[in-house]
């Protein structure tokens, strides 16, 4: 079976400081791994993927991601969040070769000035 | 290249009425997938398509959704007749096909308020 679970619902950073949004999974298969974004009234944006290469991925908008496999987790971070960062980030998994995505609830980041 | 392009961008009905939405996939994407996503929820998986076959509708409320996919290209997703808890955001997504590299590429979504 497959799952996501997001541990924060709301992120709440000052501009300037580091972003952290946490995500385990659970795949009966070597998942591939997302993060995607969703601003207000606008469509999901993919972030970053890993796909069994290197387990630390580079986003775009300086955003990175770590894959560990012995914690099932795939964390998002960023060393320094700007406003524009505000919006609702979801992981994503999907078991490799099997073209289905699972999405986590979502988490959303507020960066306060 | 073109994104996922999907209409109408909102939709506004009585309980009760019947709505259609309309999806045109990334050109040469073989699957297309329609999700459903209510308020402060992720998006749930409703069905999907590989070419004009489905693959997946296990989560579709067969009762009041259909979706077609004629030719393997565009697709339609109705619902008919709307209850007030199908107020939603509906997202079309499409994919290449399986592989290590496979990402679904979403569309803008059609966000339906059922009254």
């Amino acid at each position: 079976a497959q799952s996501v679970t997001q541990l924060d619902s709301h992120v709440s950073v000052s501009e300037g400081t580091p972003v952290l949004l946490r995500c385990n999974y659970s795949s009966s298969y070597s998942p591939s791994l997302f993060w995607y974004v969703q601003h207000p009234n606008k469509g999901l944006q993919l972030l970053l993927k890993y796909t069994s290469a290197a387990t630390l991925v580079k986003g775009i908008n300086g955003f990175e991601a770590e894959f560990k496999k012995s914690e099932t987790s795939f964390h998002l971070t960023k060393p320094s969040a700007h406003m524009s960062d505000a919006a609702e980030y979801f992981c994503v998994v999907s078991p490799y070769n099997f073209n289905k995505f699972y999405f986590g609830s979502g988490t959303k980041l507020n960066v306060k000035p | 290249e073109a994104g996922v392009a999907q209409s109408p961008r909102y939709k506004i009905i009585e309980k009760r009425q019947s709505v259609a939405f309309w999806c045109n996939p990334i050109s040469g994407h073989a699957t297309l997938y329609w999700y459903q996503q209510i308020l402060g929820q992720g998006p749930k998986l409703l069905i999907q398509f590989q070419n004009n076959g489905v693959v997946d509708d296990s989560q579709l409320p067969k009762d009041r959704f259909s979706a077609e996919r004629l030719k393997g290209v565009d697709s339609t997703l109705k619902i008919q007749p709307a209850k007030l808890e199908d107020s939603a955001v509906y997202l079309c997504a499409s994919s290449f096909t399986c592989g290590e590299n496979t990402e679904a590429f979403f569309g803008q979504g059609t966000r339906l308020t059922v009254v």
